[in-house]
């Protein structure tokens, strides 16, 4: 079974330093890697994925994310954190059939003054 | 471009109580989805849908139905409430895989359902 692991709860970084929400995938065959946010109340909106190509992906709101398969992660960064930043994230893994998505457990990044 | 609208956004269920959870979205995507989060345990596939008149089981299929007369629709139907299905519910929908948007799923707001 394809699966997703996010080992942090939570994670705190204050505003203006660098930030990193890891995540760690089990598949078979080459994956297909997300990473969404929830902010309070809200559904999940999409940040970015890596498909193929250069393992290095950007996305939305300066985040950023490396794909490393020797050592089966996708980890999210970002390089300066803001207040604002401050939500669930969740590291998702294609499934294969119909896009369904298998998602981990979520990391709460609190970025604080 | 309202996106993926889900209706009620909360609502409390007695125990045995039946209900629909409505989802409708106007992006013509052929792959509807419905999810539940529960606190500390992520996402889990409830049912989807990859186009009208074909649906298939998710992770946790219990106790839910679903249909898909349309495209744009893909209600979720609680026959017997229980207490284990107090949660909140996402609809989500998407493009097929292939495109630009391949594994991109577009969230509705959710719905709080707590069962009594």
């Amino acid at each position: 079974a394809q699966s997703v692991a996010q080992p942090e709860d939570q994670v705190n970084v204050a505003e203006g330093n660098p930030l990193t929400v890891k995540c760690t995938y089990s598949v078979s065959g080459n994956p297909y890697l997300f990473w969404y946010v929830q902010y309070p109340n809200r559904g999940l909106q999409f940040l970015l994925k890596y498909i193929t190509g250069d393992n290095l992906v950007k996305g939305s709101y300066g985040f950023e994310a490396e794909f490393n398969k020797s050592q089966t992660s996708f980890h999210l960064k970002k390089p300066s954190a803001l207040v604002s930043d401050s939500a669930l994230y969740f590291c998702a893994v294609n499934t294969g059939t119909a896009s369904k998505l298998t998602f981990g457990t979520g990391t709460r990044l609190q970025v604080t003054l | 471009n309202a996106g993926v609208t889900q209706t009620p956004k909360f609502r409390i269920l007695k125990i045995g109580q039946s209900m629909t959870l409505q989802c409708t979205q106007d992006m013509n995507h052929n792959y509807m989805y419905w999810y539940r989060q529960d606190p500390g345990m992520g996402l889990k596939l409830i049912y989807y849908s990859v186009g009208a008149g074909i649906t298939d089981k998710g992770e946790v299929p219990n106790g839910y139905n679903v249909s898909r007369s349309t495209t744009e629709d893909f209600p979720l139907r609680l026959e017997l409430a229980a207490p284990s299905q107090t949660s909140v519910y996402f609809c989500a929908s998407s493009a097929p895989n292939g495109g630009p948007l391949t594994g991109e799923l577009f969230f509705g707001e959710g719905s709080r359902l707590t069962v009594l």
